[in-house]
This record gives C-alpha cells, structure tokens and sequence, in this order.
C-alpha cells in the first residue's frame, strides 16, 4: 500500500490564483482530514470527511473548499489565493469504526507560498 | 476548542531519558495519541492512551492520568535520529468524525 498520498510536494501562488492540493489514500479509510501547518502554531483542521458525498468544515475553512465523491480522493480548493494561505499541508486518514483508538496516517505534505 | 500544552523545545543528550509533558482539557476526553515529525516530514503516529497508566513501545512508553488531564511520552537511550517534534494531540467524544486537537509540538534537540 502507498498510504497516503499528496500532489504537488511544492507550490508557489500569486495572490488570487487557484489551485487544488489532491490527496488520495489506498487504505480504505472512511475517514478523511484536511490540516494546515505554521510554523509554531501546531495543526490546525481544516475540513473533514466521514465517508464519499459527505464533507463538514474543521476548524480554520475560509478560503477552501474540498469534495469527496470517491472513498479515495478528497481535494483541497483554494479559489483564490492569498499570502495568509502560505503554509504547509497535510492530508491524513483514518479507518472507520467505533474504537478511538485507530490513529490518522498523513500524506507527505504540500508546501505553498503564496507571493 | 480544546487546549493542548506541552513545552516548546527541549534538550537532552544522546543515551538519556527524555520526558515530554502534556496538558490537556478533560471534559468530554476520549483518547490521547502522540506523534513524531521529522523536520519537513509528515507525523507519524507513535502511541495511545485511553486508560490510566503506562503504554511501553521499546524505547518509547506513554502515560496517561485522566483525573489530571495529563501524559508524557518518556523517550529512553536517545539517540540522534530521536531528534524530532513530538505532537500531543487528544480525541474528544461528541465531536464526530473523530477529531483531533493538536498541541504546537515539543521540538527535542538531542545532543551528543
């Protein structure tokens, strides 16, 4: 299995552009997670997914959007780029399943600028 | 949202024991995970606590006290690939899909 998967590794924006971060995972997993990384502020949720057709915003969702229409993808969206959006993200998964115990597994990240 | 603590940095030389702590909120807990990240790496899970006590994983154990609403993961015979940020992160019930909540991470220097 490859896991957790992410494209592009690097990304360089001009303000106001758009771009879509993909994310695929070969694991089955129901359950899947958009973050985003700053330096020193730790992870921070961006939206969510509990299963393909359904998707719910996390903790910081302005400025994207996300679809889920397949168990395997789950894209990001950034419509229109802006320099607070320069940061690293993590795309991460979880199986399905009523224990808390089943960690997330992250992708290997995507690392925009925004100029 | 949930507060997650833990310190920013620490330092420890190689063959020590390290011991990061980490606060967190306990109304509604459901679980604590702790996990490695490599400077530009992805995390990478190491281990969970639901119960009170101690978790041991070779050279790495987790503990847990659910009354304090505090862990740590104790890092034993460090080495220098040890050298990392560890993430405290807990689970909390009601909040669906399994959620985390993570703290900014312990960044650990390990030294020779």
């Amino acid at each position: 299995n490859a896991g957790v998967t992410q494209t592009p590794k690097f990304r360089i924006l001009k303000i106001g552009q758009s771009m879509t971060l993909q994310c695929t995972q070969d694991m089955n997993h129901n359950y899947m997670y958009w973050y985003r990384q700053d330096p020193g502020m730790g992870l921070k949720l961006i939206y969510y997914s509990v299963g393909a057709g359904i998707t719910d915003k996390g903790e910081v969702p302005n400025g994207y959007n996300v679809s889920r229409s397949t168990t395997e993808d789950f894209p990001l969206r950034l419509e229109l780029a802006a320099p607070s959006q320069t940061s690293v993200y993590f795309c991460a998964s979880r199986a399905a399943g009523t224990s808390s115990s089943a960690p997330q597994y992250f992708g290997p990240g995507t690392r925009l600028t925004v100029l | 949202g949930q507060n997650i603590d833990q310190p920013t940095e620490m330092t420890a030389t190689e063959g020590a024991i390290v011991q990061i702590n980490c606060t967190y909120q306990t109304s509604g807990f459901n679980g604590l995970f702790w996990y490695q990240q490599h400077a530009g790496e992805a995390p990478t899970f190491l281990s969970y606590n639901v119960l009170d006590g101690l978790e041991e994983k070779g050279r790495f154990s987790s503990f847990l006290s659910r009354s304090k609403g505090y862990s740590y993961l104790l890092l034993k015979e460090l080495q220098m690939k040890d050298s990392a940020s560890y993430l405290c992160a807990s689970s909390y019930s009601g909040a669906g899909s399994y959620q985390l909540t993570f703290g900014k991470g312990t960044k650990l220097s390990v030294i020779p």
